[in-house]
């Protein structure tokens, strides 16, 4: 069964404390990976497609790397505005839904 | 429009009621996707149209769950019956021919309560 599993749950940092989620997948074949970021009450907002081993995506001070089970969000010097719910996802061969992790909770104090 | 709308952005019903909830994609986007969030959890995939028709219907829970594109553009769920447990975030989401390098865009939700 194709499955997607996210570290931690919850994450507390200081404005400037560099740290980075987990994402875990077990899937029969990755047709891409997804990053997504989700503020309350708000839909997930897209961040990042990775699709090989390997491959690395940046935007601001956010970074993610892709390896064959497992991607990472590395997070540069938060700032509290980049506290929100981050979610990953994965799209598997033969269908277009994407499966989605639980997500970490990120929390950013100045 | 800009974005992925959807409406109502809550809805309050008792068990057993019937409810609609629409999602408008943004224009020229032929994909679209129903997703279900409960809280603490990731969205959950329900239903996908390609233009006007279902591609892939996996998702739906049961028989009281039901959704329509007549037109291509506009969606429709539908949900009979309703029960306690279908109280949940629904999140609509579009994508121009499918899910490509820019993901699938997401509309805002409806929060459905079900008392």
């Amino acid at each position: 069964e194709d499955q997607v599993t996210q570290s931690p749950e919850a994450l507390r940092l200081q404005e400037g404390e560099s740290s980075s989620l987990n994402c875990s997948y077990t899937v029969s074949g990755l047709r891409g990976l997804f990053w997504y970021r989700q503020d309350p009450g708000k839909g997930p907002e897209f961040l990042f497609t990775l699709y090989s081993a390997g491959e690395e995506k940046e935007k601001e001070r956010l970074k993610a790397t892709l390896t064959k089970k497992e991607s990472f969000l590395h997070i540069t010097a938060p700032k509290p505005e980049d506290s929100a719910t981050y979610l990953c996802a994965v799209r598997v061969y033969n269908t277009d839904k994407l499966i989605f992790g639980t997500g970490t909770r990120l929390q950013v104090f100045p | 429009g800009a974005g992925v709308s959807q409406t109502p952005s809550n809805k309050v019903t008792e068990k057993g009621k019937y409810v609609e909830l629409r999602c408008d994609p943004i224009s020229g986007h032929t994909a679209l996707y129903w997703y279900r969030q409960s809280l603490g959890q990731g969205p959950e995939f329900l239903i996908y149209f390609q233009g006007t028709g279902a591609a892939d219907d996996s998702g739906l829970p049961n028989d009281r769950f039901f959704a329509v594109r007549p037109e291509g553009s506009v969606s429709t769920l539908k949900i009979q019956r309703t029960e306690r447990g279908d109280s949940a975030v629904y999140l609509c989401a579009s994508s121009l021919t499918g899910t490509g390098g820019m993901g699938q865009f997401f509309g805002p939700g409806t929060r459905l309560t079900v008392l």
